[in-house]
């Protein structure tokens, strides 16, 4: 069974400043896709970014860019200029099968 | 646009008391799944569904069940209540699921039932 790591519980931010959230998976296919959502106090979920196994340039949507080391099985998250409003919890998910296989979770917090 | 929507938003059960979970989606959508996820965690599948009249079991299944007579809407019944069953419950659809559907086309989240079982 696919499995995705997330090995911060809790990472904090100056505002303004950059983070960067970990994520490693587990799979045997050559062909996939990953995610990462967001998930603020109001426990909507947000699709933030998503990424195609293929493609080897990493995806970018606006400050939110991701790091993809496909043979390390790597997939970090990287929100630049931080802002206040992007304190949530951050999951990163694997697409298997039928179904997305979610990380265990980040918290971010925001300090001002 | 209604999107996913679960009722109730809240519950308070007592051990060994039952009940159903409610979710229903507007969009057509023939892949629906049930999460839970628990006090700082990761949502963990319970069961899902690629459409009417059939259902699979997920990661956690125990102690649920589920049943998809409708496209629209895919109950989750608790039979008997756990303190282990306290969790926030998702829901969510997507149209259809061939490689890389969820790419194309992400996942609809409804906003969550928190339930406490005491």
């Amino acid at each position: 069974a696919q499995t995705v790591t997330q090995s911060q519980p809790e990472m904090s931010v100056q505002e303004a400043e950059t983070v960067t959230l970990s994520c490693t998976y587990d799979t045997s296919e050559s062909d996939y896709y990953l995610f990462w959502y967001k998930q603020p106090p109001s426990r909507q979920m947000i699709l933030v970014i998503r990424q195609e196994a293929y493609k080897q340039q990493n995806a970018t949507e606006n400050r939110f860019s991701v790091n993809f080391q496909k043979a390390a099985k790597s997939f970090s998250l990287k929100i630049s200029d931080s802002q206040l409003g992007d304190a949530a919890m951050y999951f990163c998910a694997q697409e298997s099968g039928n179904k997305l296989v979610f990380g265990a979770g980040t918290i971010l917090r925001v300090k001002s | 646009n209604a999107g996913v929507t679960q009722t109730p938003k809240f519950r308070i059960l007592k051990i060994g008391q039952s009940m159903t979970l409610q979710c229903t989606q507007d969009m057509n959508h023939n892949y629906m799944y049930w999460y839970r996820q628990d006090p700082g965690m990761g949502l963990k599948l319970i069961y899902y569904s690629v459409g009417a009249g059939i259902t699979d079991k997920g990661e956690v299944p125990n102690g649920y069940n589920v049943s998809r007579s409708t496209t629209e809407d895919f109950p989750l019944r608790l039979e008997l209540a756990a303190p282990s069953q306290t969790s926030v419950y998702f829901c969510a659809s997507i149209a259809g699921v061939v490689t890389g559907s969820f790419y194309n086309s992400p996942l609809h989240f409804g906003n969550g039932t928190r339930l406490t079982v005491t």
